[in-house]
């Protein structure tokens, strides 16, 4: 079947650098992503979405790449705050259905 | 907060038991879901429903059964689970079902006994 992956379960980042949490999926079909973050005790939120007639999509601190030549999705949180430790999902959909599907998230930790 | 309670937030149940799990939306959404997530495992999606007709089941136990009486709530009822089922149970509502974010709730960790 199809999935959606990701390639490091942990990425260590300093406060202040910027980080990139990578994803990898196989769908060709899929034209809508999304990530997500999920704090410890918490479901997962909303960060940023894009389509696949984009490339690019930016939000506060936060930009999405999707390279869908070789069929990879990328976020990048600018400054990175110990508030943004959590764990990070990309999620991708194939709009002629209705699952989301969801990689298997990348933990962040962010040391002061 | 996102819009999205479930409760309980925790339960424990032996395998005997029925419980029910309630997830309740106030956003005006049509589309609600069933997800579970286990430690080191994807999120997976159980159940769809949109404008209260359940349109997709993901080859889930019938020991797991859904019911929506309306579009803002969505319940999860329990019976004879096993350890396994043992895992973080969440809720999500969307716009449609299309390209759409789904916000999700707390979920209800849930344990199996």
């Amino acid at each position: 079947g199809e999935n959606v992956g990701l390639h490091l379960p942990t990425l260590s980042v300093q406060e202040g650098d910027n980080s990139i949490i990578n994803c990898a999926y196989s769908n060709s079909a899929s034209d809508y992503f999304i990530w997500y973050k999920q704090e410890s005790g918490k479901g997962p939120q909303f960060i940023i979405d894009i389509r696949s007639n984009m490339d690019k999509r930016q939000g506060q601190r936060v930009t999405v790449l999707l390279n869908k030549t070789v069929k990879h999705l990328s976020l990048q949180i600018a400054a990175t705050q110990p508030g943004d430790s959590a764990v990070y999902f990309c999620a991708e959909k194939d709009t002629g259905f209705q699952k989301l599907v969801f990689g298997t998230g990348t933990r962040l930790l962010v040391s002061p | 907060e996102t819009g999205v309670t479930q409760t309980p937030r925790h339960l424990v149940m032996g395998m005997t038991n029925k419980k029910s799990l309630k997830c309740e939306q106030h956003l005006g959404h049509n589309a609600m879901y069933w997800y579970k997530q286990s430690a080191k495992k994807p999120l997976e999606l159980m159940f769809v429903y949109n404008f209260k007709e359940q349109t997709e089941n993901n080859s889930v136990p019938s020991r797991f059964s859904p019911e929506c009486p309306n579009s803002s709530h969505l319940f999860l009822h329990l019976h004879t689970l096993q350890p396994e089922d043992s895992a973080l149970y969440l809720c999500a509502s969307s716009q449609g079902t299309g390209e759409r974010e789904a916000f999700f709730g707390q979920g209800t960790r849930l344990t199996v006994v």
